[in-house]
């Protein structure tokens, strides 16, 4: 499986600052997810984001507030901006294995705390 | 409705025990079923991948689908100390479409 890495591991901000997220892959993809897994509630997609194009956004979640950039096929970043408390969760990239599009392996993720 | 539910739990069972893990779901269009585990502080690790129907086995675990009746299972046989995790199920209908996750069942196996 790939080894996926998020710088940071963790962070404390503050409200209306914005925070960008960095995943890292020890090998190309072509699609790679980013999530967000708040307490209690199940994983949900943000956006998708492939080499080459525009991210592809679930509903509830806009580019303004959640940039992503997908500069190659090893990385990508998620810009959470404007920061509010309801921001506060943990934010994970993922990546499609290459065998399947339906195999997905994750990152470590980022904690992020909105103050 | 949600399209995925899941016990959270805790589930709490001692050493050695079989763990019997569950989700039921709601669209009959997910052909692709998965579970991850969990660790604290960690990204969830995929553990086992299943296409339709059946059961697949892999060591100590085994993943049961069943279709007619919308409901998946994770086993654990002899459970270890460190399977206490999150076990996290996971669906989709395939061809690069959306992940649906439940909200995880909590273990923790006593020694």
């Amino acid at each position: 499986s790939a080894v996926i890495s998020q710088k940071p591991s963790r962070d404390i901000c503050q409200r209306g600052t914005s925070l960008t997220i960095q995943c890292q892959v020890d090998s190309q993809v072509t699609m790679m997810f980013w999530y967000r897994q708040q307490p209690g509630q199940s994983l949900t997609l943000i956006a998708t984001a492939n080499q080459g194009s525009e991210a592809t956004y679930e509903s509830g979640f806009v580019i303004d507030k959640f940039p992503i950039s997908r500069p190659n096929l090893t990385f990508s970043t998620l810009t959470v901006s404007n920061m509010s408390p309801e921001d506060s969760s943990i934010y994970l990239c993922s990546v499609d294995s290459g065998r399947s599009y339906n195999e997905q392996f994750f990152g470590p993720g980022t904690r992020l705390t909105v103050l | 409705q949600k399209e995925v539910e899941q016990d959270p739990g805790p589930l709490s069972v001692p050493e050695g025990a079989i763990v019997s893990l569950n989700c039921t779901y709601s669209n009959s269009a997910f052909q692709y079923f998965m579970w991850y585990r969990q660790y604290s502080r960690k990204g969830p690790e995929l553990l086992m991948y299943t296409y339709s129907s059946g059961n697949k086995e892999d060591g100590r675990f085994t993943a049961q689908v069943d279709k007619s009746s919308k409901y998946i299972s994770l086993f654990i046989r002899d459970s270890q100390p460190s399977d206490s995790a999150t076990y996290l199920c996971a669906m989709s209908r395939g061809g690069g479409n959306q992940f649906y996750f439940g909200t995880g069942t909590s273990l923790t196996v006593i020694p």
